[in-house]
């Protein structure tokens, strides 16, 4: 079945450091990716997506490309910040479904 | 728009009592879905619900049930609480459009513990 593997935490930075979060996935076919992230003490939010492979999706300074060679969707922000301390999830939906299967999480914390 | 709204926020629940989870939505969306969260495993889908009278069970459906009477509500029941379900649960929900991705909207949680 349908699976998503990212890295995991907790990833510790000092604000304005480079964000990588790795996310690989397996499933048939070629499925949506997704990041969402859930700040502390709220539900998910969708932080960006990509549909089909070499797309990048990219919101609030976040980045995510879609490779289908190597099977990934890894999360990267140039710079980041206090604010940004939260759990990141890496998510795929298969073709034509609409339920989502969930990486495990990585939680960030920034420190100022 | 209140978006997806779960009451209640936090339920501490004895081994086989029963409750009700509600989830409510103001978006017109016809999918909706309960998902749990445990700690190291992500979200894992319990049902999941295309349109109302529709319902289908997801990964993790035992000891749950649900009903999709309105487009507006997915209550989720549990029929005797376990410990193994003390978890927080999140009702999402989205549009239903055919061929698209779907962006899934989530509610704030229900904190859930079962003693």
């Amino acid at each position: 079945g349908d699976s998503v593997t990212q890295m995991e935490g907790p990833v510790t930075l000092s604000e304005e450091a480079f964000l990588t979060i790795n996310c690989t996935y397996t499933a048939t076919g070629y499925p949506s990716l997704f990041w969402y992230v859930q700040y502390p003490g709220e539900g998910l939010q969708l932080l960006l997506k990509a549909t089909k492979a070499d797309d990048k999706g990219s919101n609030k300074g976040f980045e995510a490309t879609y490779r289908k060679e190597t099977t990934s969707f890894h999360l990267e922000k140039g710079s980041v910040q206090v604010s940004d301390s939260a759990v990141y999830f890496c998510a795929l939906s298969a073709p034509g479904r609409r339920a989502l299967t969930f990486g495990s999480g990585t939680r960030l914390q920034v420190q100022p | 728009n209140a978006g997806v709204t779960q009451t209640p926020k936090f339920q501490v629940l004895k081994t086989g009592q029963s409750m009700t989870l509600q989830c409510a939505q103001d978006m017109n969306h016809e999918y909706m879905s309960w998902y749990r969260q445990d700690p190291g495993m992500g979200l894992r889908l319990i049902h999941y619900s295309v349109g109302a009278g529709i319902t289908d069970q997801g990964e993790v459906p035992n000891g749950y049930n649900v009903s999709r009477s309105t487009t507006e509500d997915f209550p989720l029941r549990l029929l005797s609480a376990a410990p193994s379900q003390t978890s927080v649960y999140f009702c999402a929900s989205s549009y239903s459009l055919a061929g698209s991705s779907y962006e899934q909207y989530f509610g704030p949680g229900t904190r859930l513990t079962v003693t």
